[in-house]
């Protein structure tokens, strides 16, 4: 079965600094990956998302984030922090082909500070 | 995508009682499915919503505590019943594969509803 392990609980960044996500999973074949982001109050919503091919994938928000199958990790990425981009963020690997269910990793919680 | 609604969006409930929280897509969808959320955890799936037939349960969840239903392929029900402190939760309900007049769309990723917050005194 596969899993997702984000090592950060929480993370603080100052408002246009730089920002990386990390998430690292597990599983034996090609995953499916996917970041989400949950603003306070708020359902999931999808930021991107890899299945196949280029594995440096663009997302919504100004995101990126980079498939490297040699250390199984799925990094989220942000050039300039906004405060708005405050939330929590929620890697998840899903099985390849058709239709399927994913496993959630345990959440970052990102603090932006002015 | 999809648009998903969910109702209630937040409930405060009395220990004992049952809450049914409704989710309706606005677009055909191929699977439903029910998430919990405990306060300050992950997502955690509870079942998959078979249109028509009974939904397929997750390790750890009965169909007496969460019956489910769909009777067609936009509408599903989570019910929380006889329910404790325990329960207080969100319940959020993710949809997959929109049905499109000759094809399906977007059927490997999953989309959320905003999500119904439940608490249990």
């Amino acid at each position: 079965a596969q899993s997702v392990t984000q090592p950060d609980i929480h993370i603080t960044v100052s408002e246009g600094a730089s920002l990386e996500l990390r998430c690292n999973y597990s599983y034996g074949a090609t995953p499916y990956l996917f970041w989400y982001v949950q603003s306070p109050g708020q359902g999931l919503q999808l930021l991107l998302k890899y299945f196949s091919g280029d594995t440096l994938v663009q997302g919504i928000k100004g995101f990126e984030a980079e498939f490297k199958r040699s250390q199984s990790s799925f990094n989220l990425r942000k050039p300039s922090v906004h405060w708005s981009d405050a939330a929590e963020y929620f890697c998840a690997v899903g099985v390849a082909g058709g239709y399927q269910k994913v496993t959630f990793g345990t959440g970052t919680k990102l603090q932006v500070i002015p | 995508s999809a648009v998903i609604s969910q109702k209630p969006s937040r409930d405060i409930c009395q220990r004992g009682t049952s809450l049914t929280i409704q989710c309706q897509v606005d677009s055909q969808v191929t699977m439903m499915f029910w998430y919990r959320q405990q306060p300050g955890q992950s997502l955690t799936l509870i079942a998959t919503a078979n249109q028509g037939s009974e939904a397929t349960y997750e390790s750890g969840f009965v169909i007496d505590k969460f019956p489910i239903s769909r009777p067609n392929l936009t509408f599903s029900t989570l019910t929380v019943s006889n329910m404790s402190p325990e329960d207080s939760s969100i319940y959020l309900c993710s949809v997959v594969g929109v049905v499109l007049a000759t094809s399906t769309s977007g059927t490997d990723t999953q989309y959320f509803g905003p999500g119904t917050r439940l608490t249990v005194l």
